[in-house]
């Protein structure tokens, strides 16, 4: 079934203990991005790969790094989480920049 | 800069009306291509439907149904005879081509259509 996964779905975690988020998509697409969801601010893209080893910035990447070393795999690293990063986070994957993006289910963080 | 409105926050409706969720957008460029998205309780995201610039012509599927205007750059999209199913929240997409704008998508703030039994 081709599908975005990422993991985990749910954490709590507390102010600057480092965490990753992962996301792999079974697709074969050259385009993964991340975003968040926030109440009143909406869905904003944090960092987009448009192939491997290419990253670049979106909307909102402060306190965010991202490294895309395979096509498959587009982990979201949070190195000294903020209580600010508290969010919905989403995955997404396409394999043109017009085409359809297909978004994994979300990871809901708590930043204590 | 892309902007997409959608300037209904929630729409409340018994089951088998219809309802038409407005979708207002603004870009520079000439080619774009829009998409709505469904967020049901559950919380993920659902592609629903992709138009591109070019091409104006309505389209429906099912008890969907999309109406894309240039002119007023609008895309709406009909739920005919709505279903308890259909509540969710919808968003409205933009993106361009322009390799400036990346893949981001520049989403609308949402409609939450609420349907009721």
């Amino acid at each position: 079934e081709a599908q975005v996964t990422q993991n985990p779905r749910y954490l709590i975690t507390v102010t600057g203990k480092k965490l990753t988020v992962t996301c792999s998509q079974n697709m074969n697409h050259e385009y993964m991005s991340w975003y968040r969801q926030d109440p009143g601010l909406g869905l904003r893209q944090i960092y987009y790969s448009m192939n491997v080893e290419v990253t670049d910035k979106g909307d909102v990447p402060e306190g965010y790094k991202v490294s895309r070393k395979e096509k498959r795999n587009f982990p979201l690293i949070l190195e000294s989480p903020s209580p600010n990063q508290t969010s919905l986070y989403f995955c997404a994957s396409s394999w043109g920049r017009g085409q359809p993006q297909h978004f994994g289910d979300g990871t809901r963080l708590s930043i204590l | 800069a892309q902007k997409v409105t959608q300037a209904q926050t929630e729409i409340s409706v018994v089951e088998k009306e219809d309802v038409t969720l407005d979708c207002v957008y603004e870009t520079r460029d000439t080619t774009y291509y829009l998409f709505w998205y469904k967020q049901p309780p559950s919380g993920e995201l659902v592609f629903l439907i992709r138009r591109n610039s070019f091409d104006e012509q309505n389209e429906i599927s099912g008890r969907y149904s999309w109406n894309f205007q240039k002119s007023t750059s609008s895309f709406n999209f009909t739920i005919t005879a709505s279903q308890v199913v259909d509540s969710a929240v919808y968003f409205c997409a933009l993106i361009t081509t322009i390799k400036a704008a990346g893949n981001k998508l520049t989403f609308g703030g949402g409609t939450r259509v609420l349907v009721k039994p």
